[in-house]
């Protein structure tokens, strides 16, 4: 089977600049994460969505970050505007259904370089 | 809030020796999962512990979950180059939801 798919791979901005990421999730997974990994660190949940309803933001700095998933299959993800500190990867995962016992696949994430 | 610790933050091996990787959780975790990040790449699934004192193997690695539910490690016997990457250990609530550490960095020297 196809796995996460994320877009674009590579991406680098100014700050105050706005940016947007694509996930296209694992077909027939219910949940979709997106995480953020700075350099060195593990990876930390912004935003968690079941179908195409938020169940988790409590870490999404919702002054400049926005987070959607009209549909309930693929999302999107947008910073604006950006700070130096955004410089992360960041990551979209899937699963097949919310809730303890059920395993996260990763996409390969977009590596954003904020100047 | 609960927080993840991992242990050592890198850990540098010589191939054929064994090592072992420590997680603690300040709180006390419906289930544990653990994640292989290679250099560059992104993490992938290795195994879920679920009841407390479990024991669960894969070929080399030796997974245990403590009786208290707040701690877990990661052994590896005989080393080898492809074991080269970062694990992760990460908490789980009840919902699923996940709580990373900051990872173990293995460096294999041949």
């Amino acid at each position: 089977e196809a796995g996460v798919a994320q877009s674009p791979r590579y991406k680098i901005i100014e700050k105050r600049q706005s940016v947007a990421f694509w996930c296209n999730p694992i077909s027939g997974h219910a949940t979709l994460y997106w995480y953020q990994q700075i350099l060195g660190q593990g990876p930390k949940l912004l935003i968690q969505f079941q179908n195409n309803g938020v169940v988790d933001d409590s870490q999404l700095p919702k002054d400049r970050f926005s987070a959607e998933r009209l549909k309930g299959v693929d999302s999107t993800l947008k910073i604006q505007p950006a700070k130096l500190e955004d410089s992360a990867v960041y990551l979209c995962a899937s699963s097949l259904q919310r809730g303890q016992g059920y395993e996260q696949y990763f996409g390969p994430g977009t590596r954003l370089t904020v100047t | 809030g609960q927080q993840v610790m991992q242990i050592p933050q890198y850990q540098h091996v010589q191939e054929g020796e064994d090592f072992t990787t420590y997680c603690n959780s300040s709180t006390t975790l419906s289930n544990i999962q653990w994640y292989k990040q290679r250099p560059g790449g992104h993490p992938v699934f290795l195994i879920q512990l679920v009841k407390s004192g479990e024991v669960k193997k894969q070929k080399r690695l030796t997974f245990q979950f403590g009786e208290a539910k707040k701690n877990s490690s990661l052994h590896i016997t005989a080393t080898q180059t492809t074991d080269v990457g970062t694990y992760f250990c990460a908490g789980s609530d009840s919902w699923g939801k996940l709580q990373f550490g900051a990872g173990t960095q293995v460096v294999v020297t041949p």
